[in-house]
């Protein structure tokens, strides 16, 4: 059974501008959570999804958005982007996102603000 | 803030069993302890997951203390591809589906030849 898939997995872009980025969750989860990790911070909770409504969110600025399919494919997007930004985006997904499911995380997209 | 503490770093010699510990003083009743490791900055490998029993499947074992303010997670026969970022963590549940990982710096686990 396939994994967490995220794409891209590595991409570069210039301050100011937006980037999305991509996540298919395993066949048959419909609890789609992204994190972001930095060197500084670690990994820090952004948003979750469930059945396409934004159930969750940290504690970052609205340039970080998201949406979830009715296939429970999943984008998240980034405005405006700042030179902290720059990070491993990480998405994870778990069948209803309760307590007691296991998280299973994709590898990651790298993106560099530059 | 994370909700678990762990030593920051631990060696273990191959082929030897790796204990990992984990303090979790403040966790709530219905509150899961998760097991991650992370390699080179990939995606976050799932180990395993418990709430008051013991648990184990084929990567390791789960070790939680009686009163749940602690933890050991081990590796039975540590290789050197298990050297890695080693996370607890405390899956925090706010009201009936806000839940979240709160992670935090994590064990970083060298197996010595």
């Amino acid at each position: 059974k396939a994994g967490v898939t995220q794409t891209p997995r590595y991409l570069i872009k210039t301050r100011g501008q937006q980037v999305t980025l991509s996540c298919s969750p395993i066949s048959g989860h419909r609890s789609v959570s992204w994190y972001q990790q930095t060197p500084g911070q670690g990994l820090q909770f952004l948003f979750e999804y469930f059945s396409e409504t934004q159930r969750n969110k940290g504690n970052f600025p609205g340039r970080f958005s998201g949406r979830q399919f009715s296939n429970s494919r999943s984008e998240m997007n980034v405005s405006t982007l700042e030179l902290g930004d720059s990070a491993l985006y990480l998405c994870a997904s778990s069948l209803q996102g309760v307590p007691g499911n296991t998280i299973y995380f994709g590898e990651g997209s790298w993106l560099t603000v530059v | 803030d994370a909700k678990t503490t762990q030593p920051p770093s631990m060696d273990c010699a191959e082929g030897r069993a790796a204990n990992l510990p984990c303090n979790h003083s403040t966790i709530s009743g219905n509150e899961y302890v998760y097991w991650y490791r992370q390699i080179h900055s990939q995606g976050p490998q799932y180990i395993i997951h418990g709430l008051k029993n013991n648990e184990t499947n084929e990567m390791a074992s789960l070790i939680i203390t009686e009163d749940r303010k602690s933890s050991t997670l081990i590796l039975p026969h540590a290789t050197l591809r298990d050297t890695a970022v080693y996370y607890c963590i405390v899956r925090v549940a706010w009201g009936e589906s806000n839940y979240q990982l709160i992670w935090g710096a994590g064990t970083k686990l060298i197996i010595k030849p």
